[in-house]
């Protein structure tokens, strides 16, 4: 069983709508969680951080950590075809020292 | 302009041949990764690099190697004992505070003939 679990989709959704992303995990260690967006052929850069449990806003980007249930998530409000891309979870813990346990990946695509 | 280069953007391979890809920073970043990225499996860590002069393998190591002369570079080759080498290789580095986390280089894909 692999530590971070994430559906690799394709997720597809009309542009406008809030797209859902989630991943869950196993390690109770992990206290550091991301979300990186990767455009196809280009280096994932990242969207959101958050320590422990709690919610993150950034623009149209919600990061929500549920530490209790091991399960992270990801909405985008009013999406836009721009936001077509694959999104990757990663989390890590105090003692790995930066080293990041990602998830596969969900493709999105915003269809105009 | 700071941030992470690598080069070249795609390489090409004859099986049996020995490669080397290239990872530069100027972020002046203590720790330095390398990533092997398929279809459908996420990010796998070949190697990192806390500080120079020292690194560990990751989850994949066997059949890359690398070195850590530099505090800006941590080159990566792909040997020959490398099974299936075709993929889209990362590099990423952080400041090396636990807190950090890791940006991302443009990628080489890889492929071999």
């Amino acid at each position: 069983q692999k530590e971070v679990e994430q559906d690799p989709g394709p997720l597809s959704v009309p542009e406008g709508a809030i797209v859902s992303l989630n991943c869950t995990y196993s390690n109770s260690a992990f206290q550091y969680f991301m979300w990186y967006r990767q455009y196809s052929r280009k280096g994932p850069e990242l969207l959101m951080y958050t320590y422990s449990s709690g919610n993150k806003e950034d623009g149209r980007f919600t990061a929500q950590v549920d530490k209790s249930s091991k399960y992270i998530s990801l909405f985008i409000r009013d999406s836009q075809p721009s936001d077509s891309a694959t999104y990757l979870c990663a989390m890590s813990g105090t003692d790995s020292w930066g080293k990041l346990q990602f998830g596969a990946g969900t493709q999105v695509v915003v269809t105009p | 302009d700071g941030g992470i280069t690598q080069s070249p953007k795609y390489l090409f391979r004859k099986e049996g041949q020995n490669v080397t890809l290239s990872c530069e920073q100027n972020l002046n970043h203590d720790a330095m990764y390398w990533y092997r990225q398929d279809p459908g499996q996420g990010l796998r860590l070949i190697y990192y690099s806390q500080i120079v002069n020292d690194f560990q393998k990751g989850d994949i190591a066997e059949g890359y190697s690398v070195s850590r002369e530099k505090k800006e570079s941590f080159p990566l080759t792909v040997t020959s004992a490398q099974k299936n080498p075709t993929a889209f290789y990362l590099c990423a580095t952080n400041s090396g505070t636990v807190t950090d986390t890791q940006y991302f280089g443009p990628g080489t894909r890889l492929t071999v003939l």
